[in-house]
C-alpha cells in the first residue's frame, strides 16, 4: 500500500525556518517525481515545488523560490522541504504528493505550519 | 501563474448530472492535454479523479467524466450522489509552471 506520511510542522515566527519531511513507503520511491502542494486555512490548492525522481529537475512557484528548497534522499525513502524566512503568507497545510505534475496520484495527510509572532 | 477559473460553487440534485467548468488559457488548458481534476472532501487529502483530460485512474467511478474544447476544461459528474459533495479543483501543466490550480468548486448535493 502507498504511503506519504509528512512531519515536521509546527508554528513558528515569522522570519523562521522549518524543514518538512515526507516518509514515502509501498512503492519505488526513486522512480517518481514528487511535489510539496500546500493549503492555506479555507483557501484553494497551491503547488510550492516539484522534484525529478533522480533531482535532476527542481521547479519552485515564484511565491517561495529563494525561500524553500526541495530535496529528497532516495536511500531514504524521504522528501523534503526547507522553508526559510517564513512569512504569515505560508501558513498552510503542506502535502508531499506522488506523480509528475499536474497527475499527482497519491497524497499524504498534510502537516499544517503556522508562521505567527 | 494566475489560478484557472473555476465557478465557486454548482449544486445538484441525486441522480442528476452536473458540469464544472476550468477556464485558462492557450498557455496552459488550451496547449496541453495535461489537465487533472481532484476530489477534497473536508479535512481529507486531494484526491485524483481525472488526469490528462480524460482518464480516470483505477478506482475512480465512471460517474465522473472529463473533457476540454480549447482553453476550459469540463468535469461531468452524472447520477449525483451524496458523497460526491465535496471540492473539486482542476489544475493543468503551463507553459512557465509544472503545475496550476483553479480556485476550486464547492459542489452541494441538495
Amino acid at each position: 500500500e502507498v504511503q506519504l506520511v509528512e512531519s515536521g510542522g509546527g508554528l513558528v515566527k515569522p522570519g523562521g525556518s522549518l524543514r518538512l519531511s515526507c516518509a514515502a513507503s509501498g512503492f519505488t520511491f526513486s522512480s517518481y517525481s514528487m511535489n510539496w502542494v500546500r493549503q492555506a486555512p479555507g483557501k484553494g490548492l497551491e503547488w510550492v515545488s516539484s522534484i525529478s525522481s533522480s533531482s535532476s529537475y527542481i521547479y519552485y512557484a515564484d511565491s517561495v523560490k529563494g525561500r524553500f528548497t526541495i530535496s529528497r534522499d532516495n536511500a531514504k525513502n524521504s522528501l523534503y522541504l526547507q522553508m526559510n524566512s517564513l512569512r504569515a503568507e505560508d501558513t498552510a497545510v503542506y502535502y508531499c504528493a506522488r506523480g509528475d505534475t499536474p497527475n499527482a496520484d497519491y497524497w499524504g495527510q498534510g502537516t499544517l505550519v503556522t508562521v505567527s509572532s | 501563474q494566475s489560478a484557472l477559473t473555476q465557478p465557486a460553487s454548482v449544486s445538484g440534485s441525486p441522480g442528476q448530472s452536473i458540469t464544472i467548468s476550468c477556464t485558462g488559457t492557450s498557455s496552459d488548458v488550451g496547449g496541453y492535454n495535461y489537465v487533472s481534476w481532484y476530489q477534497q472532501h473536508p479535512g481529507k487529502a486531494p484526491k485524483l479523479m481525472i488526469y490528462e483530460v480524460s482518464n480516470r485512474p483505477s478506482g475512480v467511478s465512471n460517474r465522473f467524466s472529463g473533457s476540454k474544447s480549447g482553453n476550459t476544461a469540463s468535469l461531468t459528474i452524472s447520477g449525483l450522489q451524496a458523497e460526491d459533495e465535496a471540492d473539486y479543483y482542476c489544475s493543468s501543466y503551463t507553459s512557465s509552471s509544472p503545475w496550476v490550480f483553479g480556485g476550486g468548486t464547492k459542489l452541494t448535493v441538495l
